[in-house]
């Protein structure tokens, strides 16, 4: 199985409400990733989970809270979002890392998250 | 903040031309790689040089690296309408399991 996994595939909510995304991956990689994708831009990474610990977090704003509750998963819990926060959120995953070396991400379809 | 600057930042071509695009990057880097994205859908990758490789190739994609230079290039020969898509070279530092993107370059091939 090399696919990483996505959902829901669309999602809109409020400004008060609280979703979670999920992301999956069965590839045996110990590396996960969230990102997030303008209109029109490239993708800008938010997250990176290894070996299930948090290993960078780029400075993105506490209400947007991700979680990795075991190799295969992560989930992206989300709060009091603003209208700015819609955008494609997108999950990959690659091998864990090797001295010098950075393998490929491979990425799931991504979450179309609109704010209201 | 991007990492890498790609251009053009559109290109349309016929079926059967080649299709060439250009990344430049700011940092020394582990490695580069090139993506492909169809309209609004997940990212895929294509190929990948590290930083010791100046030239390789993968079917109908060719890619170079200049790391005096900063920049790398993908061509598609023969390019076909399912290469319609964008395309983002992502660089890789020494630092952790990062990729940075540079801004991309969406290609449209007319039938």
């Amino acid at each position: 199985d090399t696919e990483v996994t996505q959902t829901p595939k669309h999602l809109v909510m409020g400004m008060t409400n609280k979703k979670s995304l999920k992301c999956e991956q069965h590839m045996g990689h110990r590396a996960m990733y969230w990102y997030k994708q303008k209109a029109k831009k490239p993708p800008e990474l938010m997250f990176v989970y290894s070996y299930e610990k948090l290993s960078i977090n780029e400075s993105v704003p506490s209400r947007f809270s991700p979680e990795c509750p075991n190799s295969s998963l992560l989930n992206l819990h989300l709060h009091a979002l603003q209208p700015e926060d819609s955008a494609l959120y997108l999950c990959a995953s690659s091998q864990d890392r090797i001295a010098g070396n950075y393998n490929e991400q491979f990425f799931g379809p991504g979450t179309r998250l609109t704010v209201l | 903040s991007q990492q890498g600057e790609e251009d053009p930042q559109a290109l349309s071509i016929q079926e059967g031309e080649n299709a060439t695009m250009n990344c430049s990057y700011k940092t020394s880097i582990n490695n580069l790689q090139w993506y492909r994205q169809n309209s609004g859908r997940g990212l895929v990758h294509l190929i990948l040089i590290r930083s010791n490789e100046r030239e390789k190739h993968s079917g109908r994609l060719r890619v170079t690296l200049d790391t005096s230079k900063k920049s790398s290039s993908l061509l598609i020969t023969a390019s076909r309408a399912a290469d319609t898509a964008s395309y983002f070279c992502a660089t890789a530092v020494a630092a952790g399991n990062k990729l940075t993107f540079g801004g991309g370059t969406r290609v449209l091939v007319k039938p």
